[in-house]
């Protein structure tokens, strides 16, 4: 109930095409829905988040859509640049009486955008 | 403004040995956190801490200890190392349990040999 599930693994797409990573739970207290994004040597950093209020929210390139039924969550990626090569992890938590909020993230997906 | 800083940034132990990975943050957060990244298996949570004085296990946190003194300081202590503790560990600091965005350190490779 508190994993993330994850996909692709890895995705090649080239310059200008749609990266699009999956990510599925089971947990319907969870109400926080992250995107990390990690370039090699570094630390994850946060890329865009949703809350289950609502179905989509874009910033720029980057969209996160969220179906709450279906309990999914997707990254979409439009006009991918060979700089957004990267891992990429989903993530959720839960803010509920005890719980500390921690995140769960998902197993992550290398991404490499071909010129 | 230095964000969250961990030291050292690699280090080789043998088996048996120990050692501390620091972690500190200038952002006056009070949620900091240990993970550790192996290669295709994301990142899992060691122990975290939601303020001075207070830690509480993880996920992982057998081989492990940490400890909270102060609010921008949060080490992790390795006692006898073993080959399965090689990884990548990054700590991480947030505001608080709602303010979702975990701020990340560069991260410390370990290799137990």
């Amino acid at each position: 109930q508190q994993q993330v599930k994850q996909s692709p693994q890895s995705l090649i797409v080239q310059k200008g095409g749609i990266s699009i990573i999956n990510c599925a739970y089971e947990n319907t207290a969870f109400d926080y829905f992250p995107w990390y994004q990690q370039f090699p040597g570094k630390g994850p950093a946060l890329l865009i988040a949703i809350r289950p209020d609502v179905s989509e929210k874009k910033e720029g390139r980057f969209t996160i859509s969220f179906n709450k039924s279906a309990k999914q969550f997707s990254l979409h990626i439009m006009d991918s640049q060979p700089g957004d090569s990267a891992t990429y992890f989903c993530a959720a938590s839960a803010n509920y009486g005890g719980s500390q909020g921690n995140l769960i993230f998902g197993k992550g997906t290398k991404l490499s955008v071909k010129p | 403004n230095a964000g969250v800083t961990q030291t050292p940034k690699f280090r080789i132990l043998k088996i048996g040995q120990s050692m501390t990975l620091q972690c500190t943050q200038d952002m006056n957060h009070n949620y900091m956190y240990w993970y550790r990244q192996d290669p295709g298996m994301g990142l899992k949570l060691i122990y975290y801490s939601v303020g001075a004085g207070i830690t509480d296990k993880g996920e992982v946190p057998n081989g492990y200890n940490v400890s909270r003194s102060t609010t921008e300081d949060f080490p992790l202590r390795l006692e006898l190392a073993a080959p399965s503790q090689t990884s990548v560990y990054f700590c991480a600091s947030r505001r608080d349990r709602v303010t979702g965005e975990l701020f990340f350190g560069e991260g410390s490779r370990l290799t137990v040999l």
